[in-house]
């Protein structure tokens, strides 16, 4: 079954306003991290990021492992903020499997 | 930074050919995965390898062979392509066991089969 949900699906922001992305785990997780694809189809890796809060500029990750979720809080939007964010997680399962939501597509407009 | 590349970058091909997608890595990862993203279905987990000569199988195996040569190298064959694999392919790169589990992502190779 779909192990990772992240939601809302698509989101538009106007520049300057802040967006906040979940990923909601159906099992115990060992390590998780979150990604931006690119629109041409790179991925990039935002945060490594298997419990607490971690920050990096205008990004906030946090996992909350008890309650198996994780969030993305982008704050001050910008245009190039614009694409997919995607979440990963490895289940604590023993194997190195990792499954990936299905992404957010964020578009900030003027 | 682990670097991960990986060739072509785009493949076009007829149903029933013979495709093979590499990548390497130069970080001294252990492990390699191979993925394919799709609309509708985010990134799913074909193969991955724990070290030369390993191969562990993902959750889409079908209609994929990998194989591990070194710990740099590890390769995707389509033996027989399909259109269904056409696809958005990427690998990736870990050090399982060492302090992070983090994946190092390569830019991806986009699969045509006609």
């Amino acid at each position: 079954g779909q192990q990772v949900q992240q939601s809302p699906a698509s989101l538009v922001l106007q520049e300057g306003e802040n967006a906040e992305l979940q990923c909601n785990f159906s099992t115990s997780l060992n390590s998780m991290q979150w990604f931006y694809q690119r629109p041409e189809g790179s991925l990039v890796s935002l945060f490594y990021n298997p419990s607490g809060t971690k920050q990096s500029g205008r990004l906030t990750s946090t996992t909350v492992i008890k309650e198996r979720r994780s969030s993305l809080h982008i704050s001050s939007s910008q245009i190039t903020d614009s694409g997919t964010y995607l979440c990963a997680m490895e289940p604590n399962t023993g194997y190195q499997n990792f499954y990936f939501g299905k992404g957010t597509s964020l578009t900030v407009i003027p | 930074e682990a670097a991960v590349t990986q060739s072509p970058r785009n493949k076009v091909t007829v149903t029933g050919g013979n495709v093979t997608l590499s990548c390497r890595q130069t970080n001294s990862h252990n492990y390699m995965y191979w993925y394919r993203q799709d609309t509708g279905h985010g990134l799913r987990l074909i193969h991955y390898s724990y070290g030369a000569g390993n191969l562990q199988i993902g959750d889409v195996p079908d209609g994929y062979k990998a194989t591990r040569t070194t710990q740099e190298d590890f390769f995707l064959l389509l033996e027989l392509a399909s259109p269904s694999q056409t696809s958005l392919y990427f690998c990736a790169s870990s050090d399982v066991g060492g302090s992070s589990y983090e994946q190092y992502f390569g830019p991806g190779t986009r699969l045509t089969v006609l």
